[in-house]
């Protein structure tokens, strides 16, 4: 089956520092990757997709390449703001696999990212 | 707005009472998903419809959760005699149907079984 495994968290980290927040993933199928946020308090939000090997998903400064030969979409930014403290989910959509219909989203355990001024 | 609706965005029962959940998609969309996130199980995929059908219902925890969708549009996730294990917050999300399109969630109902 189609599973997603990312690092838990807390991450902690000090204002303008460097994210990467790891994400690998199995899969049956031709999958598509996505990462989506959740800020205090409100629901889920996608922050980037990839589609298909190779592909970089960017969105407010977050990119996240979509690497087959190591089953990886780990999110990167330069520089973080105290504003991205949040939970970060990767997640996993096998469409081809489904037969072509809409298929649930396979969520990793999400990351809690915690930003210090 | 233009957004996933859910309704309640809060909701306390008793142990043993029916609940009713209900979302409203966006507009257009064909596709629409139940979730449940829950701290010891991170984010469930429970169900999805595409138009009214339900062609998978294989994550629906037990036989006392059932969904149904009609006109295409309003979806309703029911569970039945609820039990304290069922406290969690359910999403809802919709997409195009097609493939690759980002699915686009609610806030959310906590629900809290006392």
């Amino acid at each position: 089956g189609n599973s997603v495994t990312q690092m838990e968290g807390p991450v902690t980290l000090s204002e303008e520092a460097f994210l990467t927040i790891n994400c690998t993933y199995t899969a049956t199928g031709y999958p598509s990757l996505f990462w989506y946020v959740q800020y205090p308090g409100e629901g889920l939000q996608l922050l980037l997709k990839a589609t298909k090997a190779d592909d970089k998903g960017s969105n407010k400064g977050f990119e996240a390449t979509y690497r087959k030969e190591t089953t990886s979409f780990h999110l990167e930014k330069g520089s973080v703001q105290v504003s991205d403290s949040a939970v970060y989910f990767c997640a996993l959509s096998d469409y081809m696999y489904s037969g072509g219909g809409a298929d649930g989203l396979t969520f990793g355990k999400g990351t809690h990212l915690i930003i210090q001024p | 707005g233009a957004g996933v609706s859910q309704s309640p965005s809060n909701k306390v029962t008793e142990k043993g009472k029916d609940v009713e959940l209900r979302c409203d998609p966006i507009s257009g969309h064909t596709a629409l998903y139940w979730y449940r996130q829950s701290l010891g199980q991170g984010l469930e995929f429970l169900i999805y419809f595409q138009g009214n059908s339900a062609p998978d219902k294989s994550g629906l925890p037990s036989d006392r959760f059932s969904a149904e969708r009609t006109g295409g549009s309003v979806s309703t996730l029911t569970i039945q005699r609820t039990q304290q294990e069922d406290s969690a917050v359910y999403l809802c999300a919709s997409s195009s149907g097609q493939a690759n399109q980002p699915q686009h969630f609610g806030d959310g109902t906590r629900l809290s079984i006392l």
